[in-house]
């Protein structure tokens, strides 16, 4: 059961590089979640998407950018790679939304210097 | 949107003792309320939920209670175990939302 894969695990990135972080679930659920994950300030919201085609922004959106152009995969790109995107970063997947348990990947570490 | 508080930051507990960690939020339409587990270069792990139509669930060590009136839920672990020791984490929802809503965590040590 591989449930949620995210690639790489690490990554170390200039200023201005610009990446994309890989998500995989094979539990095909509609619902995929991208959080960041700060020291001692929980888990925040970038991007959801509630299906195939279908996205929207979470509570701190600024400085990326997803797709979802397949049930499977939700990708996370960031453009232009800033200090303050230093951070660990998680998907998530649910069957469907609301009230529904998410399941959670094992992380990207993201330092950007 | 909808604001969760978690206490304590970090808690220490003897094996064999009880850890209770506790969660306010402000939104009375949030009526799903699930806690995680996270180890160490680990994503979280869904332990225990509860819905607003129960008060009280358990499982095993663990159970989680609910006030709805109070706004709060709290995390309930018995006879803790060296295993335990990981960061928690509650979060709140609504089944008319989509996002959930985490609380900072709490760091748990069992003290062997």
């Amino acid at each position: 059961n591989a449930g949620v894969t995210q690639t790489p695990k690490f990554r170390i990135l200039k200023i201005g590089q610009s990446m994309t972080l890989q998500c995989t679930q094979d539990m095909n659920h509609n619902y995929m979640y991208w959080y960041r994950q700060d020291p001692g300030m929980g888990l925040k919201l970038i991007y959801y998407s509630v299906g195939a085609g279908i996205t929207d922004k979470g509570e701190v959106p600024n400085g990326y950018n997803v797709s979802r152009s397949t049930t499977e995969d939700f990708p996370l790109r960031l453009e232009l790679a800033a200090p303050s995107q230093t951070s660990v970063y998680f998907c998530a997947s649910s069957r469907e939304g609301g009230n529904q348990p998410q399941h959670f990947g094992d992380g990207t570490r993201l330092s950007i210097l | 949107g909808e604001n969760v508080e978690q206490h304590p930051s970090t808690l220490s507990v003897q094996e064999g003792d009880s850890a209770v960690i506790k969660c306010t939020y402000s939104d009375s339409a949030s009526n799903y309320f699930p806690w995680y587990k996270q180890e160490l270069g680990k994503g979280p792990q869904l332990i225990i939920d509860i819905r607003s139509n129960v008060g009280e669930k358990k499982d095993q060590r663990i159970a989680v209670t609910l006030n709805k009136t109070a706004k709060h839920f709290s995390l309930h672990i018995t006879e803790t175990q060296p295993e335990d020791s990981a960061v928690y984490f509650c979060a709140a929802t609504s089944n008319t939302g989509n996002q959930f809503y985490f609380g900072t965590g709490t760091s748990l040590t069992v003290i062997p």
